[in-house]
């Protein structure tokens, strides 16, 4: 069976400081990868999407970088946080064939002070 | 541009009655139309989804969701409500011309079953 995993699952960062969330996937090849934010526990925007190694698109001009270094990791940075970051990222997979939902990770917390 | 409205805020309910939350949507091409749940501080779990066929999907936890093609809506519904069906509720859309299989969600509706 497929499985998605996000760590950390909480993060307290000061204001300028870097950051580094990654997810991976275990249990399909070549998935379709996702990274929303989800602001005051409600509506959820896409950051970034890949359909494959090293392949990212970027959906919101932001502070925010994402990376695909293997199949199935997906990773989110930062090289320097700033208040307006802070929210819940989700990271999401989805298989190759078009019609599939997406399945998410449980989610990392990320507290900007 | 794809959309999906969901035009309640919260729904609230009692236990035992049925629920609707309300969706509706705006696709180019055809919908791919799904629902998924989420609790407190996790991530989203999926209920279902309309691809294609009957009108009437049935998913996870007794739920079920009607596409309705002329008012571009896809309800979710459950005969009868439970009190730990309370949660944050998504719909979310894909025409059937998006590439990498990106969806766009509503704002989400909270449902609130109370005994």
């Amino acid at each position: 069976s497929q499985t998605i995993h996000q760590w950390p699952a909480t993060l307290v960062q000061p204001v300028g400081s870097p950051l580094s969330l990654e997810c991976t996937v275990e249990g399909t090849s070549n998935p379709n990868l996702y990274w929303y934010r989800q602001a005051a526990g409600r509506g959820l925007q896409l950051l970034f999407y890949s359909v494959g190694i090293g392949q990212i698109s970027s959906e919101v001009p932001q502070n925010l970088s994402a990376s695909r270094p293997q199949d199935r990791q997906f990773i989110l940075s930062s090289k320097k946080l700033l208040l307006s970051d802070s929210g819940f990222y989700l990271c999401a997979f989805s298989r190759e064939l078009r019609n599939n939902e997406q399945f998410f990770g449980p989610g990392t917390r990320l507290t900007v002070l | 541009a794809q959309s999906v409205a969901q035009p309640e805020d919260q729904v609230n309910v009692a236990e035992g009655n049925p629920l609707t939350v309300k969706c509706t949507y705006s696709v180019s091409g055809n919908p791919y139309l799904f629902w998924y749940v989420q609790y407190p501080n996790r991530g989203l779990q999926f209920l279902l989804k309309y691809i294609t066929g009957d009108n009437l999907v049935k998913g996870s936890y007794g739920f079920e969701a009607e596409f309705n093609k002329s008012q571009t809506s896809f309800h979710l519904k459950k005969p009868s409500a439970l009190v730990s069906d309370s949660a944050l509720y998504f719909c979310a859309v894909r025409g059937s011309m998006e590439y990498g299989n990106k969806l766009v969600f509503g704002a989400g509706t909270i449902l609130r079953v109370k005994s």
